[in-house]
């Protein structure tokens, strides 16, 4: 697809449950990024992958939350234990690296899946 | 510690009345400020990069200004379909890893609600 796709877009689950979250982005962009975006809050960055290197992990709330990326492609975001305030939308984006690196691309988004703990 | 603020929280406007958005920030060394337009049930949509002060970009009807404490998104006879959450963020120079191209996360504000009544 020619923008960042994510799965599922709705999940409801149960406070303790496990619940894994998907993330495709766009084809050829090495840099992937988890946000969590809460009620009436701003982006809140979780996670970040670039290319094969270890993720930055300065983001995650807890050691509940945890993140793969597999084949520098697709990320899956895995929340264990779910709790009533991991309930929010957790956002997607993927950039591609510039030349240089004297300039910093933006980030394009996924449309998020919004995830409700009962 | 880097903070990007705001305002106002929400703005109505009547079609055809111009206004602006405030975007403030503080960063230990700024490396690009983004603003993107989300919509209801959507991820951010991105609309400008800047990156030094006294750039300005333009698109459509609306406007992107910079300087070394704020930036503006100007926006000229706005239309219903202006009608968004806007966005802005920074990604700052204090990275915790050392890669070459897109590097580290960005830091959102909380956005301004946009509403444009015809």
């Amino acid at each position: 697809g020619a923008g960042v796709s994510q799965s599922p877009s709705n999940k409801v689950t149960e406070k303790g449950k496990d619940v894994e979250l998907r993330c495709d982005p766009i084809s050829g962009h090495t840099a992937l990024y988890w946000y969590r975006q809460s009620l009436g809050q701003g982006l809140e960055f979780l996670i970040y992958f670039q290319g094969n290197s270890a993720p930055d992990k300065s983001g995650l709330p807890s050691d509940r939350f945890s993140a793969e990326r597999t084949g520098g492609s697709v990320s899956t975001l895995t929340i264990q234990r779910t709790q009533q305030e991991d309930s929010a939308v957790y956002l997607c984006a993927s950039s591609f690296p510039t030349s240089g690196g004297s300039s910093y691309n933006e980030q394009f988004f996924g449309p998020g899946t919004r995830l409700t703990v009962l | 510690e880097d903070q990007v603020t705001q305002s106002p929280e929400a703005l109505r406007l009547q079609e055809g009345e111009s206004s602006s958005l405030n975007c403030s920030y503080t960063v230990s060394g700024l490396r690009g400020l983004f603003w993107y337009r989300q919509d209801p049930g959507k991820g951010p949509e991105f609309l400008f990069t800047l990156y030094s002060a006294g750039e300005e970009k333009e698109k459509e009807r609306l406007k992107a200004t910079l300087t070394k404490k704020e930036s503006f998104l100007h926006i000229t006879a706005p239309k219903p379909e202006d009608s968004a959450t806007y966005l802005c963020a920074v990604r700052s120079a204090t990275d915790p890893l050392n890669y070459g191209g897109s590097q580290g996360n960005l830091i959102f504000g909380k956005g301004t609600k946009l509403s444009v009544k015809p």
